[in-house]
């Protein structure tokens, strides 16, 4: 079974703070997303990456940045945490084809006090 | 832009009802994909099933299959025989020539004993 692993559930962090939130999956898959998940508002696309060190910016970009050093590794950074960006975020991973489902993580609740 | 529609926030229906769930999606493209995944309550996002809009059949995964209407760019999702366990956030989602999934703002099913 594919395996995308989010460090942490639950995460408290204050405002002005830089936070990483860090993803890692299992099966070698080419694509790698973070979303934010906001009651009412479904799943909206932060940042994908379809390879290495490749990024793309989706909906919602300000206020993040992400790094792909590693196939396996997808990191999403709060460059200075507001309290707007409290929420659920989501990593998914999928392989390149784009028949392909995308397989999520158990997400990360992230309070922005 | 694309967009993806679920009208129906909230549903609720017996043990072993028949259920559907709707959902209407704008684009003009004409091959594309679209997916039904689940999350249950505080659990991962799963896939449900998903279609090929070039394929005239409805994709059928057991209890679930869908009416995929192209023309209509509808493609509803129908439970059949439901459980306790299909209660979860159902969210449509619809996949674009850049891999990027298009979703829409998902509808909560509660199924009651």
């Amino acid at each position: 079974d594919v395996k995308v692993t989010q460090s942490s559930r639950y995460l408290v962090k204050r405002t002005g703070e830089k936070v990483f939130l860090e993803c890692v999956q299992d099966m070698d898959h080419e694509n790698m997303f973070w979303y934010r998940q906001d009651p009412g508002l479904g799943l909206r696309l932060i940042y994908f990456s379809y390879d290495v060190k490749m990024k793309e910016k989706g909906d919602i970009p300000e206020g993040y940045s992400v790094s792909r050093e590693k196939k396996e590794r997808f990191s999403l950074i709060l460059e200075s945490a507001s309290t707007n960006q409290t929420s659920m975020y989501l990593c998914a991973s999928s392989y390149r084809d784009r028949n392909q489902p995308q397989h999520f993580g158990d997400g990360t609740r992230l309070s922005i006090l | 832009a694309q967009t993806v529609t679920q009208s129906q926030p909230e549903m609720s229906v017996q043990e072993a009802e028949t259920v559907t769930l709707s959902c209407t999606y704008d684009t003009s493209e004409s091959n594309y994909y679209l997916f039904w995944y689940k999350q249950p309550p505080s659990r991962q996002m799963i896939l449900v099933i998903r279609q090929e809009a070039y394929k005239q059949q409805n994709a059928t995964e057991n209890r679930f299959s869908v009416n995929f209407q192209k023309a209509a760019k509808s493609f509803s999702l129908k439970i059949s025989d439901s459980q306790l366990g299909d209660t979860a956030m159902y969210f449509c989602a619809f996949m674009s020539g850049n891999y990027q999934l298009i979703w829409g703002a998902g509808t909560k099913l509660i199924i009651k004993p």
